[in-house]
């Protein structure tokens, strides 16, 4: 079992409100990475991180927004929730060092539905 | 654009029996490409990584092979038990890139 952490499991909020999906890991890694995906559909990187303080988009676009300030930690926040937002987030860490194969340890991810 | 094809349709095989997914990929040349295993509600689990240079790679009931002609992996699974059931996703990974490009995944039915 990876030693990464999602809080909340499941949210169902209305529309207009903030929200902030939490992700914590214990294996000391630099990489850390937001995906997202619907029901049936591929994984797509929306936000990764190479350390603290470090903060990139990913291949898809998203409104939302990422924190690197401690790195066992990696928020993700949405300012305005929409119904558009509804969908599964994944969040993953990696060691990053140089030289490996980049495997990635996922958490159990935070099922959001905007109401 | 990068494009990864994985089998559409869910498979369904007899306890016992193999198991072969297919992974295809197109404008792409991944330096490894790596299995996961994603059971419902959960994120993925790592299973096996190949490199480019690799023709083949074993793990207990796992196999996976890699062929950059082709730009085809297969994986399979021998011996094939129930709990073998859930959605297998391929992702090759190109050289210097961040995060991974997942194929939508192959959902494995074994049936006892």
């Amino acid at each position: 079992e990876a030693d990464i952490y999602q809080t909340p499991r499941y949210l169902v909020i209305g529309t207009g409100k903030k929200i902030t999906l939490e992700c914590s890991q214990t294996m000391g890694h630099d990489k850390m990475y937001w995906y997202q995906q619907d029901p049936g559909m591929e994984l797509h990187l929306i936000h990764y991180s190479y350390g603290v303080n470090s903060t990139e988009k990913g291949d898809l676009s998203s409104e939302s927004t990422v924190s690197r300030i401690r790195t066992e930690h990696f928020p993700l926040t949405l300012e305005s929730a929409r119904p558009s937002h509804t969908s599964q987030y994944l969040c993953a860490s990696s060691d990053g060092l140089l030289g490996s194969y980049n495997e990635q340890f996922f958490g159990p991810g935070t099922r959001l539905t905007v109401l | 654009s990068q494009k990864i094809e994985q089998n559409s349709e869910a498979l369904n095989i007899q306890e016992g029996k193999t198991a072969t997914l297919t992974c295809n990929y197109t404008n792409y040349s991944p330096a490894y490409l790596q299995w996961y295993r994603q059971d419902p509600g959960r994120g993925p689990v790592f299973l096996l990584l190949i490199r480019e240079n690799e023709k083949e790679k074993r793990k207990e009931r796992l196999k996976v092979t890699f062929d950059t002609t082709l730009k085809q992996s297969l994986f399979h699974i021998t011996a094939s038990q129930p709990a073998d059931s859930a959605t297998y996703l391929c992702a090759p990974r190109g050289p210097g890139a961040d995060g991974l490009t997942f194929g939508k995944g192959t959902h494995l039915i074994i049936q006892p």
